[in-house]
């Protein structure tokens, strides 16, 4: 079965910084790009990042700069590093894999929350 | 890159259709045909419904349709059922990067 866990949200203040983590199991960690989504109370999905196969990353421009996506085969991890946290950053944050070469997602987390306040 | 745009809320009787439109543009919606859905009830993770525009995931219910015209897709649930009331999000691959639109909440009433 597939799964992925998020862990490492938590109450941050506003410019701190904090690591989310992504464990995988279920399939073969290293043929599937994963990404993080984020979901602010009560709105909708953000698209945060990407970490690919090929170790490519990319993000959106309300992150780029500011969050990094990273990647530990040997762990079957996805980590997120959140840096210069502001209160717009507030949101559940899901891990979630894409499907096999297509850009779409086909399994999720069941997300962590991160609350960025002072 | 600019949220999708969908409509808040739609809403049918049980056994009704109801349609919901994801209007982008030919930067993302209209320019590739991978345009996903997904459901999300409260307090759990959004499941695949719908990708690559028309297909279904197996598992998920024939009642849940896809389609798209030009820079707008829709999502069709026909027959509704109360198990549907939820929240929808449309999602596209927009060149290196994903936008997901704004969101429609359904009620079956």
């Amino acid at each position: 079965e597939v799964q992925l866990v998020e862990s490492g949200g938590g109450l941050v203040q506003p410019g701190g910084s904090l690591r989310l983590s992504c464990a995988a199991s279920g399939f073969t960690f290293t043929s599937y790009d994963i990404h993080w989504v984020r979901q602010a109370p009560g709105k909708g999905l953000e698209w945060v990042s990407v970490f690919t196969t090929a170790s490519n990353t990319f993000y959106p421009d309300s992150v780029k700069g500011r969050f990094i996506i990273s990647r530990e085969n040997a762990k079957n991890s996805v980590y997120l590093q959140m840096n210069s946290l502001r209160a717009e950053d507030t949101a559940v944050y899901y891990c979630a894999r894409e499907a096999l070469n297509n850009n779409w997602f086909d399994s999720w987390g069941q997300g962590t929350l991160v609350t960025v306040s002072s | 890159q600019s949220a999708l745009t969908q409509p808040a809320s739609v809403s049918g009787s049980p056994g009704q259709s109801i349609t919901i439109s994801c209007t982008g543009t030919s930067s993302d919606v209209g320019g590739y045909n991978d345009v996903s859905w997904y459901q999300q009830h409260p307090g759990k993770a959004p499941k695949l419904m719908i990708y690559d525009v028309s297909k279904r995931p197996s598992g998920v219910s024939n009642r849940f349709s896809g389609s798209k015209s030009g820079n707008t897709a829709s999502l069709t649930i026909s027959g509704l059922q109360a198990e549907d009331e939820a929240d929808y999000y449309c999602c596209s691959y927009a060149g290196s990067s994903y936008v997901f639109g704004t969101g429609t909440k359904v009620t079956v009433l």
